[in-house]
């Protein structure tokens, strides 16, 4: 039973460059949220997709943007990327739900780098 | 706005000694806290949890007490192993839909 996988594992970009970050759900998981997790800091959440939809979003600027597909993989796009951004983010996947009705299950991470 | 806080790291301990890392928290209500793991090139792994006050969460060893008089919920273990060399994240879930309000993490190194 696969977990939650991310791909790429790190990424180096420029400032100003976009990226496009990848994670395939828990099997069985419908519900995809993203976190950014700074160097030395706690994750912070950025939002989370359920039914194709943004269902949720932390306090994020615009340039921050996801997607989610039918087969509920999800994307999380960047763009005009700032020195700021480097950061792992993580992708954690769950059931649907209020409350903690479902556990999250993390990925490993993508590790951004912008130099 | 709801917060979690947690004690500076790095804690460094020897093999078997008695751990303490202590988590407080702001937030309106009484929130479901949970304590994360986050091992080395890890994704973070859900260590314990406690849904309402005077709960007690535990796993592997671990422990916290969901204290609604003090808003904590610090974690402890009786005897630590090397292996339990990690970064721990305390959070509360913030509203519905699973979103999570993180600490700032506590390094544990454990020696032999």
């Amino acid at each position: 039973d696969a977990g939650v996988t991310q791909s790429p594992t790190h990424l180096i970009k420029t400032r100003g460059q976009q990226v496009t970050l990848r994670c395939s759900p828990k099997s069985g998981h419908d519900t995809v949220s993203w976190y950014q997790q700074a160097l030395g800091q706690g994750p912070q959440f950025i939002f989370q997709y359920y039914e194709e939809e943004e269902r949720q979003r932390g306090n994020f600027p615009d340039r921050f943007s996801g997607h989610q597909f039918p087969n509920y993989s999800s994307e999380l796009n960047v763009n005009a990327l700032l020195l700021g951004d480097s950061a792992l983010y993580l992708c954690a996947s769950s059931l649907p739900g209020t409350g903690y009705s479902s556990p999250l299950h993390f990925g490993n991470g993508t590790r951004l780098t912008v130099t | 706005g709801n917060s979690v806080t947690q004690m500076e790291g790095p804690v460094t301990l020897s093999e078997e000694a008695f751990l303490t890392i202590n988590c407080t928290y702001t937030a309106t209500g009484y929130p479901s806290l949970f304590w994360y793991v986050q091992y080395p090139g890890e994704g973070l792994q859900l260590l314990l949890k406690a849904t309402k006050a005077d709960d007690k969460g535990s796993n592997k060893g671990f422990e916290a007490t969901y204290r609604k008089e003090t808003t904590s919920f610090h974690l402890e273990k009786g005897s630590v192993q090397v292996s339990d060399s990690a970064v721990y994240f305390c959070a509360l879930l913030d509203g519905g839909y699973n979103k999570l309000i993180f600490g700032a993490g506590t390094r544990l190194a454990v020696h032999p």
